[in-house]
């Protein structure tokens, strides 16, 4: 069983929906929840991290953690054609290496 | 400024080559990572260097050898590369190896082996 178990979709939304992504874990000492941007053949982009659970809110983007359930969430409102792109989830221990998702392939169309 | 650089954008190299990939950052990150990704997989830890010392090699083979000849800069030179080493590589870094959290990439170097 993987650490970090993640749809890798493709999934599709119409301009201006909500994009809902998620992620499983199972290592219980994740102390740090990353979600990552990755548009075809670029590097990725960190777009947030939380520290253990709770809610973050950066603009559009909504990050959730729920330790108790070892889930992951990444929300997008209004989105947009150029929220196109592989959506990573990452976690890592308070002493330990990143460990990825496999990536969520996300298609907002006009 | 939370750039990382990456030279060259694109490889193309023989089997029987010897060539480097570059990497470097001005943000004073003292942790430098690099990766390898292949199509739609996500990004594979290769080396980690702490204060320009390796930290972390994750079993590569050695026609991968990494170089952190400063703060800012790291290298990976290749050579004898196998076609199954094509690929997408990727350098980041973060304040510390400790705060991987805060870790930037670099836009990456596709290689291709010929």
């Amino acid at each position: 069983q993987k650490e970090v178990e993640q749809d890798p979709g493709p999934l599709s939304v119409p301009e201006g929906a909500i994009v809902s992504l998620n992620c499983t874990y199972s290592n219980s000492a994740f102390q740090y929840f990353m979600w990552y941007r990755q548009y075809s053949r670029k590097g990725p982009e960190l777009l947030m991290y939380t520290y253990s659970s709770g809610n973050k809110e950066d603009g559009r983007f909504t990050a959730q953690v729920d330790k108790s359930s070892k889930y992951i969430s990444l929300f997008i409102r209004d989105s947009q054609p150029s929220d196109s792109a592989t959506y990573l989830c990452a976690m890592k221990p308070s002493w330990g290496k990143l460990q990825f998702g496999a990536g969520t392939q996300v298609v907002v169309t006009p | 400024d939370t750039e990382v650089t990456q030279t060259p954008k694109h490889l193309v190299m023989g089997m029987t080559n010897k060539k480097s990939l570059k990497c470097e950052q001005h943000m004073g990150h003292r942790a430098m990572y690099w990766y390898k990704q292949k199509a739609k997989k996500p990004p594979e830890l290769m080396f980690v260097y702490s204060y320009e010392k390796l930290s972390i090699n994750e079993s590569v083979p050695s026609r991968f050898s990494p170089e952190c000849p400063n703060s800012s800069l790291l290298n990976l030179h290749l050579h004898a590369l196998q076609p199954e080493d094509s690929a997408l590589y990727l350098c980041a870094s973060s304040p510390r190896q400790e705060t991987q959290e805060t870790q930037y990439f670099g836009p990456g170097t596709r290689l291709l082996v010929l």
